[in-house]
């Protein structure tokens, strides 16, 4: 099964700013998810994107995705300390539909 | 409330004394996953159920085993820890039919092996 790949591993910046996160896979994809993690808890769905859609919105978050580079992003606008988590993109590829999972983006906002 | 239930959260344990991890989930999800979590390797699946009584390995199966009798539960047994399954597991479920994938987790379940 594959996993996406996550870039960069670990991200710092100021409350305001905004945060990228970059995500490559290997092969075709069904759909792609962005879930995040805080720290030692469940992770939770942030949002999904369709192998057929190139961008998609959802609050303060937006995602791309780039099938012909195997590349997706996940920006977070206006970042607020509470956004300190890790992010984890998840291709889902094949008849299941299930996502598989990376190490992850460590995300720190500083206040 | 739609909630996947690990239990327990926190053990300590020492090797080779059996034990299991619960989970349940009260959204008749048909698919339901475990992952372990370590520090700088990221969430890796141990196994997976697609539906009642069906149930394959992931990527990290060794040590483990499952079963899936009913719907809602799926609890992960480790018949003899050891020391190297110290982790963090998560257990998850999801609904196929919905054609999105969308995973929900526990809260997690933290496991000490002595």
């Amino acid at each position: 099964s594959q996993q996406g790949e996550e870039d960069p591993q670990a991200l710092s910046i100021q409350e305001g700013e905004n945060a990228t996160m970059n995500c490559s896979y290997k092969t075709s994809i069904n759909n792609l998810q962005w879930y995040r993690q805080n720290s030692g808890r469940g992770l939770v769905h942030l949002i999904l994107i369709r192998s057929n859609e190139r961008e998609k919105h959802s609050g303060r978050l937006r995602v791309t995705l780039d099938t012909s580079k195997k590349s997706s992003s996940l920006l977070i606008t206006a970042s607020r300390a509470a956004d300190t988590a890790s992010y984890f993109c998840a291709p889902a590829s094949g008849g299941s539909y299930i996502p598989t999972f990376g190490r992850g983006t460590s995300l720190i906002v500083h206040p | 409330e739609a909630q996947v239930t690990q239990n327990p959260r926190y053990l300590i344990t020492v090797t080779g004394k059996k034990l299991t991890v619960t989970c349940s989930q009260n959204m008749n999800h048909e698919y339901m996953s475990w992952y372990r979590q370590d520090p700088g390797l990221g969430l890796r699946q141990i196994y997976y159920s697609m539906n009642v009584e069906v149930t394959d390995k992931g990527d990290v199966p060794e040590g483990y085993k499952v079963s899936r009798k009913e719907k809602r539960n799926f609890p992960l047994i480790l018949e003899s820890p050891s020391p190297n399954q110290t982790s963090l597991y998560f257990c998850a479920s999801s609904q196929r039919t919905t054609n999105t994938g969308e995973l929900f987790f526990g809260e997690g379940s933290r496991l000490t092996v002595l």
